[in-house]
């Protein structure tokens, strides 16, 4: 079985503040991907980021870095210099095969506001 | 523009009657999937569908149905023996089903029951 647990339900930052959402996961499998997506107002899941089991490099874009740590299960996201369009849900999901066909678990989702 | 189009964003149902979801996807994609969102309890996954006239159970599929008629569309059925249909409903679409295929999402229809 596979499982995303985003322990963060509600996270407030003032704007310009650095805030890392955590995601840790389990799976018994050697090849899954990790996603993280963000949900705004508008409702409908917008993909930010891709990475597989067997790539821990970090990655930046722009303000977004994801640091993928295998030893001890976890992809975190942090948003530098927060801005309040970032105000939004935010899933991380876990894609690995279950039965023999791929399976995606999404996390509960960090519902973060950044206040003005 | 390619897109997925949910309709209609917001819907009400009284208790006992059947409700269908529509699903719209103009990507060209092979899979598609229908997921549940409730407070707290992030996204679950219902039906999904890997190719035309094919589709399979997800997690909490009872008291739902679907059909894949047409590569584009998906529609769910919401029936009365689900015991608890007030939600966010998310449609979901990705050319392929394989572990490193990102999904591409409608904008979502809230359906509640009076």
């Amino acid at each position: 079985a596979q499982k995303v647990t985003q322990a963060q339900t509600e996270i407030s930052v003032v704007e310009k503040e650095d805030v890392t959402l955590d995601c840790v996961y389990e799976t018994r499998d050697t090849t899954y991907y990790l996603f993280w997506y963000k949900q705004p107002p508008s409702g409908e899941l917008v993909f930010l980021i891709r990475r597989n089991s067997f790539d821990e490099q970090n990655e930046i874009s722009g303000r977004y870095s994801w640091n993928f740590q295998k030893s001890t299960s976890s992809f975190n996201f942090t948003i530098t210099a927060s801005q309040v369009v970032d105000s939004a849900v935010y899933f991380c999901a876990l894609s690995g095969n279950s039965g023999g066909y791929q399976k995606v678990t999404f996390g509960t989702g960090t519902k973060l506001q950044v206040i003005p | 523009d390619g897109g997925i189009t949910q309709s209609p964003k917001y819907l009400f149902r009284k208790e006992g009657q059947n409700v269908t979801l529509s699903c719209e996807q103009n990507l060209n994609h092979d899979a598609m999937y229908w997921y549940r969102q409730d407070p707290g309890q992030g996204l679950r996954l219902i039906y999904y569908s890997q190719i035309v006239n094919d589709f399979q159970k997800g997690d909490i599929a009872e008291g739902y149905s679907v059909s894949r008629e047409k590569k584009e569309s998906f529609p769910l059925t919401v029936t009365s023996a689900q015991k608890n249909p007030t939600a966010f409903y998310l449609c979901a679409s990705s050319p392929i089903t394989q572990l490193n295929t990102e999904a591409f999402f409608g904008q979502g229809t809230r359906l509640t029951v009076v």
